[in-house]
């Protein structure tokens, strides 16, 4: 799987739009853009993915860019409960349920600020 | 409504004293895994399973044993637990390896081998 980078950590003002990117510049065609958020020791909660389409669920957006070598999740309205370490994970297309094996990096610990 | 389940969230134990963690899903998910995480370490795969009586080593797997009898329930043993196996740990859970879809996790067990 291909190997992502992530800043170290971002803040974000309560209310605002929280744009956390990722490289992913090795990314080859068959491969999935996932995002997954870990609340303080808590499971890590599937957010969003995605193979080149932008993509919007309830809780967030993914924009890809259209060499598929990066990307950004957006949290359109960020509020005090969105802190949490966001992991940009990628993933081969087909090799079944992300249980299988999600490879977590470093993530970036996003701070929420009132 | 939709859930993975672990037992116990919090167990201080022993060196050497047998101990199970229980991981029970009600989403009939063929898919189930357990991780760890560590300071530093990330989340690593112990063992997955991909359906009943089907199981199979992750990244780190020594000195932990599995079973998948049935599809809800995925148990983790420590036969005999060291320090080096305190740790936080996930069950993570997902519909089908065939597909990109979510992984479901636990709220986590934190184990202390003192």
């Amino acid at each position: 799987d291909a190997k992502t980078t992530q800043p170290t950590s971002m803040d974000c003002a309560e209310g605002r739009a929280a744009n956390l990117p990722c490289n992913h510049s090795t990314i080859s065609g068959n491969e999935y853009v996932y995002w997954y958020r870990q609340i303080h020791s808590q499971g890590p909660q599937y957010i969003i993915h995605g193979l080149k389409n932008n993509e919007t669920n309830e809780m967030a957006s993914l924009i890809i860019t259209e060499d598929r070598k990066s990307s950004t999740l957006i949290l359109p309205h960020a509020t005090l409960r969105d802190t949490a370490v966001y992991y940009c994970i990628v993933r081969v297309k087909g090799r079944g349920g992300s249980a299988r094996q999600l490879t977590f990096g470093s993530g970036t610990q996003l701070t929420v600020l009132p | 409504e939709a859930q993975v389940t672990q037992n116990p969230r919090y167990l201080i134990t022993v060196t050497g004293k047998k101990l199970t963690v229980t991981c029970s899903q009600n989403m009939n998910h063929e898919y189930m895994s357990w991780y760890r995480q560590d300071p530093g370490l990330g989340l690593r795969q112990i063992y997955y399973s991909m359906n009943v009586e089907v199981t199979d080593k992750g990244d780190v797997p020594e000195g932990y044993k599995v079973s998948r009898k049935e599809k809800r329930n995925f148990p983790l043993i420590l036969e005999s637990p060291s320090p080096n196996q305190t740790s936080l740990y996930f069950c993570a859970s997902s519909p089908t390896i065939r597909e990109n879809t979510e992984a479901f996790f636990g709220q986590g067990t934190r184990l202390t081998v003192v």
